[in-house]
């Protein structure tokens, strides 16, 4: 069966810290890969997609980076973290070729950016 | 671009009553249309999805929901709640490969 690992579950940083925030999914293959970050009120915006490796499309211009450096693992990082990045960050993936046909999510990081 | 618009940001009901949770969306091309629920403590879980065919499709837990193409609405209905039922509901579009969530509605059932 598939499952998607996320970590840390929590994080801590000062201001201007690098950030790195990984989420690898095992079982399946070649699967679309998401990036969103979760704020109350304002659901889930979507930050970063990549249909395969190397392949990130970028959403939300913003102080954030993503990267696919293998099928099954995509990262999400920061050189230089503001205030405005804290939040609650959830890793999906889904399979399909044309499009989403359901997204299975990751138990998320809580970053406090002090 | 793809938008969607829950018009409703907190519910709360009692056991049995009926709920319905508004969601219209906006994207120029075929979408594909989700609710996802987030029960407290859990992770985000699909409850019923549109992609094609009869309008009215239904999920889990006795959830339904009615596509209105005029409308650009995907409204979530249930005939009666229960107090398991609390959670958190969001609307989602799909278009290709991009999914766009609307904010969310609280759903808080007294028993």
């Amino acid at each position: 069966s598939q499952t998607i690992h996320q970590w840390p579950a929590t994080l801590v940083q000062p201001v201007g810290s690098p950030l790195s925030l990984e989420c690898t999914v095992e079982g399946t293959s070649n699967p679309n890969l998401y990036w969103y970050r979760q704020a109350a009120g304002r659901g889930l915006q979507l930050l970063f997609y990549s249909v395969g490796i190397g392949q990130i499309s970028s959403e939300v211009p913003q102080n954030l980076s993503a990267s696919r450096p293998q099928d099954r693992q995509f990262i999400l990082s920061s050189k230089k973290l503001l205030l405005s990045d804290s939040g609650f960050y959830l890793c999906a993936w889904s399979v399909g070729t044309t499009t989403n046909e359901k997204l299975f999510f990751g138990s998320g990081t809580q970053l406090s950016v002090l | 671009a793809q938008s969607v618009s829950q018009h409703n940001h907190h519910v709360i009901l009692s056991e049995a009553a009926s709920l319905e949770l508004g969601c219209n969306y906006s994207y120029g091309g075929t979408v594909n249309l989700f609710w996802y629920v987030q029960y407290p403590g859990q992770h985000l879980q699909l409850l019923l999805k549109y992609f094609s065919g009869d309008p009215l499709v239904k999920g889990i837990k006795g959830f339904e929901a009615e596509f209105i193409k005029s409308k650009f609405s995907f409204n979530l209905r249930k005939p009666s709640v229960q107090w398991s039922d609390t959670a958190e509901y969001f609307c989602a579009v799909t278009g290709g490969f991009k999914t766009i969530f609307g904010a969310g509605t609280r759903l808080f059932v007294k028993a």
